[in-house]
């Protein structure tokens, strides 16, 4: 069993929709990640939380840290939205992150 | 402001052959990184710096070395590519350990 485990693998969604991915781990952690994978191959950080929730602009992550659970929320989603979403870890021992195999999103206009 | 760069983009080896994968940063971090991203597999870690001169080894180090002689490049080295190291290799770096990472765009390696 993976150590960070992503749900769904793929995702296919209209344009407007209110989009959820989610996140779960198995060890303690200090902090998580959530990071995009554009088309091009790129990676950008999106978030780091070990607590409550984040929001930048329409993107809103979430963690449930008794219940080793991350979500990312996208409002109103747009066809520029579609990437590949990346859930890391960073075990409380403060070793290397651990990443998720990542959710392919698409988003149709 | 570049933030993270590799070179080169793409690569085609032949089995045996070896060759040097460049990452320069521009941020001034400390600490940077060097990942393999394969089909069905999360990133994974080959290996690591702290600062200029030191390097670490990650989770998969087996056929690469590294080296950071300069603060600003971390070079990534295969002294006798298999086809096994194919891969899209990518470089990050960090201010801290425990911050979040900038990624360069990566480089997309075949070893035939």
């Amino acid at each position: 069993k993976n150590e960070v485990e992503q749900s769904p693998q793929n995702l296919t969604a209209q344009e407007g929709e209110f989009i959820t991915i989610n996140c779960s781990y198995s060890v303690g952690i200090s902090a998580l990640h959530w990071l995009q994978q554009h088309p091009g191959g790129g990676i950008v950080s999106l978030f780091m939380l070990s607590s409550g929730k984040k929001k930048h602009g329409r993107l809103i992550a979430t963690i449930n840290i008794q219940e080793k659970h991350s979500s990312l929320h996208i409002t109103a989603s747009h066809p520029r939205d579609s990437a590949v979403y990346i859930c890391a870890v960073r075990e409380t021992s403060g070793s290397r992150l651990t990443f998720g195999e990542g959710t392919q999103l698409t988003v149709n206009p | 402001n570049a933030g993270v760069t590799q070179t080169p983009k793409f690569r085609v080896l032949k089995t045996g052959q070896s060759m040097t994968l460049l990452c320069a940063q521009d941020m001034n971090h400390e600490y940077m990184y060097w990942y393999r991203q394969d089909p069905g597999m999360g990133l994974r870690l080959i290996h690591y710096s702290v600062g200029e001169g030191t390097t670490a080894k990650g989770e998969v180090p087996d056929g690469y070395n590294v080296s950071r002689l300069k603060k600003q490049n971390f070079l990534l080295g295969l002294e006798s590519a298999a086809p096994s190291q194919t891969s899209v290799y990518f470089c990050a770096s960090s201010y801290e350990w425990a911050q979040p990472q900038h990624f360069g765009d990566g480089t997309r390696l075949s070893i035939l």
